[in-house]
């Protein structure tokens, strides 16, 4: 089980919303260490999408956006497009772990 | 551009040893904390080891604490992963990976493009 719980799929029609959650807990989220996104395509290097909760890398579109709250932060897609189509994956900082923390990851099919 | 490439991987018996390595140019490899994270098949990502940009500090997910060693060459911009005692559930695409930001706050920028460990 992954420190950070994610759901395992998500699904939208192409220019539909789609939202992805990650729930941490105290020793991650909730004590204050922020979340990050990464993007991750079947035989390619993972993508940082998010950093810091809520700040996008230059020429990241802003279709991506990122929250935080406590001990869960969520990435939102808006406009589906179908090369979104991959897989997604939280990442934090644990403090009793000692240890860098990623979700389980979240597959996103457009349908 | 920024460029990390693995090499060293492949396929090895249990009980025995790889290494891998991580070519770094592009940027000023000094300058920056590197990371290890592997995914083994049909999982997700998992963070592996960390080395401090000066080398000073290393850190390990307790699944390969005691068996697997990272290192860096500062003055070849290269980063390694000497994995003993390898198990089964070592098998992964093992990814190197730049950390931006501060002792532990911060996030993977650039990834490479990933190596393959098969035991």
């Amino acid at each position: 089980q992954s420190v950070l719980t994610q759901p395992p799929s998500v699904s939208g029609a192409p220019g539909q919303r789609v939202t992805i959650s990650c729930t941490g807990s105290y020793s991650n989220l909730g004590a204050g260490y922020d979340v990050q996104w990464y993007q991750h395509l079947p035989e390619k290097a993972p993508k940082l999408l998010i950093y810091g909760s809520y700040n996008r890398p230059s020429g990241v579109p802003d279709r991506f956006s990122g929250s935080k709250s406590g001990t869960s932060a969520s990435l939102s897609i808006t406009w589906l497009q179908a090369e979104d189509e991959a897989d997604y994956y939280c990442q934090s900082y644990d403090s009793s772990l000692s240890g860098w923390v990623f979700g389980g990851g979240t597959k996103l099919a457009v349908l | 551009q920024v460029q990390l490439v693995e090499s060293g991987g492949g396929v090895a018996q249990p009980g025995n040893s790889l290494r891998l390595s991580c070519s770094a140019s592009g940027f000023t490899f000094r300058n920056h904390g590197m990371h290890w994270v592997r995914q083994a098949p049909g999982k997700g990502l998992e963070w592996v080891a960390v080395i401090w940009f000066d080398g000073s500090r290393d850190y390990y997910v307790d699944s390969v604490k005691g068996r697997f060693a990272i290192s860096r060459d500062n003055s070849r911009n290269t980063l390694y992963l000497q994995m003993n005692s390898l198990r089964a559930e070592d098998t992964a695409m093992y990814y190197c990976a730049r950390f931006t930001g501060g002792d532990f706050e911060g996030y993977f920028d650039y990834w490479g493009q990933g190596i393959l460990v098969t035991v």
